[in-house]
């Protein structure tokens, strides 16, 4: 089964930094754009940025490149998101996602189940 | 504010048709695919719909999707009480360079 599989909940204090995990299985890892999305609460999606784990190549939307950081170790099936300095304003749920295809073909065809990151002031 | 807008909400009885609008312009719609997924409360969204009007395996035929210029639309018929859902359209934005989502969209079956 092909499946997303990210870390636990995090609850953190604003200046601290984070990284949690998204570990991928049941297909070729390496070949598949690899998405995160915001989901701030009670609000819609907002898509982050994509990686693709084969050669790291990284994509960030506008309003989140310089905010975030994207990487993956291909070599354990592994995509990762990180803060160097958190902000309360980061409390959200996270989601990494599949890209089935990108840019102007662009759909997300599964869906991790979500991190929670709560961020206190 | 969403690069493309959808409804907040829509309603219908079971057994009834709905649809959700998603407009945007000519650096998003207008010259890409349009997607849509499904968020069923306290879970991760789901694709519904791609490349437009596709559907993935195991979606059933009450759901459908078309695009028209710089707007695109989901149908639901036979709405079913486990249809309550929020709903979100998303594509790629040219301009942007940067996929971008609706609002979404809370679908209530009365």
């Amino acid at each position: 089964e092909e499946q997303l599989v990210q870390s636990g909940a995090e609850v953190k204090k604003a200046g601290e930094s984070l990284k949690i995990s998204c570990k991928g299985s049941g297909y070729s890892f390496s070949t598949y754009w690899i998405a995160w999305v915001r989901q701030m609460p009670g609000k819609g999606l907002e898509w982050m940025g994509m990686i693709y784990p084969g050669d790291s190549d990284t994509r960030y939307s506008p309003s989140f490149q310089g905010q975030v950081t994207l990487s993956a170790d291909k070599s354990i099936s592994t995509a990762y998101l990180q803060w160097s300095s958190l902000k309360a304003s980061d409390t959200a749920m996270y989601y990494c996602a599949r890209h089935r295809a990108i840019f102007a073909v662009m759909s997300i065809d599964f869906w991790g189940q979500g991190t929670l990151v709560t961020v206190s002031s | 504010q969403s690069v493309l807008t959808q409804p907040p909400s829509v309603s219908a009885a079971p057994g009834q048709k709905v649809t959700i609008s998603c407009s945007g312009s000519s650096s998003n719609i207008g010259r890409s695919f349009v997607s849509w997924y499904q968020q069923l409360p306290g879970t991760g969204p789901k694709l519904l719909i791609y490349d437009n009007s596709k559907r993935p395996s195991g979606i059933p035929d009450r759901f459908s999707g078309s695009k028209s210029g710089t707007s695109a639309t989901l149908g639901i018929t036979g709405l079913q009480t486990g249809d309550e859902a929020g709903y979100y359209c998303g594509t790629w934005d040219a301009s942007l360079s940067a996929v971008v989502f609706g609002g979404g969209t809370k679908l209530t079956v009365l």
